[in-house]
């Protein structure tokens, strides 16, 4: 099952915050985010686990809230590196990772 | 070291005809993912390989669709008889072990064009 995404655009000014969403229809056992700038692959940006334990970079934050099956990436004070897609990648229970249809974001210098 | 490499990089082709798409996975490595993205999309599973463990086949698309990964470690996507909607970049991924708690690595990926 396929994880929702919101939104599904955002533009910033440099310096402003963002916040996406991402939210499951079943159970999460991990979240995992990915960003994905045009024309390269996706890169690894952070874990949550079940139970709280989070892998990533020091400075992206993210929530997981295991009961309403959902997590939020929060960008803080964005920087024009900061622009390109972000996925959400959700497990639940069988390892593999089904992905998002991405957030696109966008920041104005 | 190394990371994720795919080859070809591009691949044209006409209606109707067979290809391979090979993903060399990172050294070690017991996971390896198979994805599709078409323009402007997000990243559609494809398919999952863990160790020795059957492959989660569900998410492809159709019968035309098979993959498998020989010794652990290389894998290759076949396509039989393309379609123009198989146009995309397939996008091979792998992890050191489970994929719940490791991070993916992903590779160059290989643009697929159907003519």
């Amino acid at each position: 099952q396929q994880p929702v995404q919101s939104p599904q655009a955002v533009i910033l000014r440099e310096g402003e915050d963002a916040v996406i969403n991402c939210s499951s229809s079943k159970a999460l056992y991990s979240v995992h985010w990915y960003r994905q700038k045009h024309g390269e692959a996706p890169v690894f940006l952070m874990i949550l686990l079940k139970g709280g334990e989070q892998k990533g970079h020091e400075k992206i934050s993210a929530s997981f809230n295991e009961k309403k099956q959902q997590s939020s990436l929060y960008l803080t004070a964005s920087q024009l590196s900061y622009s390109g897609t972000y996925f959400c990648g959700t497990e639940t229970g069988d390892d593999k990772i089904i992905f998002g249809k991405g957030t696109r974001l966008h920041i104005l210098p | 070291g190394a990371g994720v490499s795919q080859s070809p990089s591009n691949k044209v082709t006409e209606k109707g005809k067979d290809v391979e798409l090979r993903c060399d996975p990172i050294s070690g490595h017991t996971a390896l993912y198979w994805y599709r993205q078409s323009l402007g999309q997000g990243l559609e599973f494809l398919i999952y390989f863990q160790g020795n463990s059957a492959p989660d086949k569900s998410g492809l698309p159709s019968d035309r669709f098979s993959a498998e990964r020989t010794g652990g470690s290389v894998s290759t996507l076949t396509i039989q008889r393309t379609q123009q909607e198989d146009s995309a970049v397939y996008l091979c991924a792998s992890s050191s072990t489970s994929g719940r708690a490791n991070e993916q690595f992903f590779g160059p990926g290989t643009r697929l064009t159907v003519l």
